[in-house]
């Protein structure tokens, strides 16, 4: 079975642009999550989404944002990019939600690594 | 709120010895636990959970976790260390209805020759 991808994997934009980054799941798996790689900050939680539903949502500003399809695919969002945007953005797929008896165990893609400049 | 604590961010030990990697984690709920390790380059991989089953947990690559309430701690050995045991390996917390995995800082682990 194949594993959770993620495109583009590298990405150079510059102060001001947007960027959507793209991530599929684990065939079967509904819920994504994404998270964000820095140096400095470590691994941070955005946000989660199950059923084309924001379920839970990390502490970043609304320049971030995300969606996802009925295929389960999901696509997030950064607008107005700043130099401080520049991370690994992880994304993670698991069966199902928080309180499903153990399907909630995250796997995550390879990563898309941004670069702001 | 939930945290982990990840002792020193680096650990150094030579090909065939004991790999310990410290976690200590903060929850006022019952935790689920998580090891993942990440290689240059790469995602995360998961190496073994907690999910209250049992409080040793078996992982891949012969890792395993012992999970102690007592002392809040899940820490991660191996007993023998090999080269490609070298990586960055990430202790995480979830708690309750939350899907959210919190981390700690990460620890890089090299094995000497």
């Amino acid at each position: 079975k194949a594993g959770v991808t993620q495109t583009p994997r590298y990405l150079i934009k510059t102060r001001g642009q947007q960027v959507t980054l793209s991530c599929s799941p684990i065939s079967g798996h509904r819920s994504v999550s994404w998270y964000q790689q820095t140096p400095g900050q470590g691994l941070q939680f955005l946000f989660e989404y199950f059923s084309e539903t924001q379920r839970n949502k990390g502490n970043f500003p609304g320049r971030f944002s995300g969606r996802q399809f009925s295929n389960s695919r999901s696509e997030m969002n950064v607008s107005t990019l700043e130099l401080g945007d520049s991370a690994l953005y992880l994304c993670a797929s698991s069966l199902g939600i928080a309180g499903e008896g153990g399907q909630e165990t995250q796997y995550f893609g390879p990563g898309t690594r941004l670069l702001v400049l | 709120a939930q945290s982990v604590t990840q002792l020193g961010s680096h650990v150094s030990v030579s090909e065939g010895a004991l790999v310990l990697l410290r976690c200590n984690y903060s929850s006022s709920v019952p935790p689920y636990l998580f090891w993942y390790v990440q290689y240059p380059n790469q995602g995360l991989q998961l190496l073994l959970k907690y999910t209250s089953a049992a409080t040793l947990v078996k992982g891949i690559n012969g890792f395993e976790a012992e999970f102690k309430k007592s002392e809040t701690s899940f820490h991660l050995t191996k007993p023998s260390a090999h080269m490609s045991d070298a990586a960055e390996y990430f202790c995480a917390v979830r708690t309750g209805a939350n899907s959210k995995l919190t981390f700690g800082k990460g620890i890089t682990l090299s094995v000497r020759p």
